[in-house]
């Protein structure tokens, strides 16, 4: 079974900043994708940035960019310029690639990051 | 992308009683998935549900309190039998486009 760690329960940054978020996962498996999704409070899960593990270069969408270490199983999230409205939880996920379509994700406990004007 | 909408939204409920969710998705997909949220924790999955065959259940969870049905390849309902207090959380529903997962708005079920 897979397994996923955040260890940052809350965080803060001020607006305009640069704030890093952490995770780290278990697993025995070695194809399998990386995922950052957001809840706001409206609770809709909006995905941020996945990461092929396959794939050496760490993937980047806009101000969201990823550190991803595979031998060291961390997976850590930067956002630059933060903005208001990052404000949001930030649940770090596991999928592994069945090959077929049972694509079941394995979700950390979650990061509440406040952005502060 | 796949758009899922999901509802109710939200629905306060009695104990005992039961809540159906509905969630449809705007495209044919082969497998949803439906995951809960309990209050300020994070989300695990209850059930995989495949179109034509049974749900596949997560350990934890079984099908008398968590009945899944899957009558197309757009559409699944999840319902939370005999409710108590304790089943007070967030209901997702999810599918995928590839390893890539879309979720429903959500369903905030208070039991009272």
């Amino acid at each position: 079974a897979q397994t996923v760690t955040q260890s940052q329960p809350e965080m803060s940054v001020q607006e305009a900043e640069t704030v890093t978020l952490s995770c780290t996962y278990d697993t025995s498996e070695n194809n399998y994708y990386l995922f950052w999704y957001k809840q706001p409070p409206s609770r809709q899960m909006i995905l941020v940035i996945r990461q092929e593990a396959y794939k050496q270069q760490n993937a980047t969408e806009n101000r969201f960019s990823v550190n991803f270490q595979k031998a060291a199983k961390s997976f850590s999230l930067k956002i630059s310029d933060s903005q208001l409205g990052d404000t949001a939880m930030y649940f770090c996920a596991f999928m592994k690639d069945s090959g077929g379509s049972n694509y079941k994700l394995t979700f950390g406990k979650g990061t509440l990051l406040t952005v502060n004007p | 992308s796949a758009v899922i909408s999901q509802k109710p939204s939200r629905d306060i409920c009695q104990r005992g009683t039961s809540l159906t969710i509905q969630c449809q998705v705007d495209s044919q997909v082969t497998m949803m998935f439906w995951y809960r949220q309990q209050p300020g924790q994070s989300l695990t999955l209850i059930a995989t549900a495949n179109q034509g065959s049974e749900a596949t259940y997560e350990s934890g969870f079984v099908i008398d309190k968590f009945p899944i049905s899957r009558p197309n390849l757009t559409f699944s309902t999840l319902t939370v039998s005999n409710m108590s207090p304790e089943d007070s959380s967030i209901y997702l529903c999810s599918a995928n486009r590839g390893p890539k997962a879309f979720f429903g708005q959500g369903t905030r079920l208070t039991v009272v």
